[in-house]
């Protein structure tokens, strides 16, 4: 059983901190790591899509990058603001015997709160 | 922008009863997935689609069925609910790299 796991669970922090939380998954079979930000009410949103050992990338004040050596993914936030408030996903997309992308394997997320 | 729409935010139904998800993309993709998200848990994935009248099961197919007749339409169904089917369900969408979710059912099954 393929295992992603996240951390912290949660995580409180005032406005103007910069935070940054950690995903896991294994290193093996690798195809892709995605990050969602999902707000309450809304529908899960794409934040980045990494394929390559190494990658960065930026949105805004939010980056992500990508060890699949190893087998994490950090998700950075800079200068938090309220907005932010959100529980972060990661989901691990491997590689099936066949070589093609398999499913998505969510993690359990890391709920932020951004106090004003 | 991909619009992925699900029938309803919030569902009440009875142990017993019948229940129909709907979800509609308007992104013209082929393949289509229900999730359900449990307090404490990840995503799970119940079941996908590949293609019309295609459907493949996920982690956590059992109690559940599916439905895609039209390549814009997937439905979930639940055959007979059941209280442990209390949950928020997630359609999704997909381009070749992203998922595109919709806004999520909360179904309760009393």
């Amino acid at each position: 059983i393929l295992n992603v796991e996240q951390s912290p669970q949660s995580l409180h922090v005032q406005e103007g901190d910069s935070t940054n939380f950690t995903c896991s998954f294994p290193s093996s079979n690798f195809y892709a790591l995605h990050w969602y930000r999902w707000e309450t009410a809304k529908s899960p949103e794409a934040l980045f899509v990494m394929t390559l050992n190494g990658d960065e990338k930026k949105k805004g004040r939010i980056s992500a990058t990508l060890n699949t050596k190893e087998g994490y993914s950090y998700l950075y936030i800079k200068g938090s603001q309220p907005e932010d408030s959100a529980t972060y996903l990661c989901a691990f997309r491997g590689k099936t015997v066949g070589g093609s992308q398999g499913n998505l394997i969510f993690g359990k997320g890391t709920k932020l709160s951004v106090k004003p | 922008d991909v619009k992925v729409t699900q029938s309803s935010r919030y569902l009440v139904k009875r142990t017993g009863e019948k229940v129909f998800l709907e979800c509609v993309q308007d992104m013209d993709h082929e393949n289509m997935f229900w999730y359900r998200q449990d307090p404490g848990l990840g995503l799970r994935l119940i079941y996908f689609s590949y293609d019309v009248k295609m459907k493949e099961k996920g982690d956590i197919p059992e109690g559940y069925s599916v439905s895609r007749e039209k390549k814009e339409r997937f439905s979930l169904i639940l055959e007979s609910a059941s209280t442990n089917q209390t949950s928020m369900y997630l359609c999704a969408s997909s381009s070749p790299n992203t998922q595109y979710f919709g806004p999520g059912t909360r179904l309760t099954v009393l």
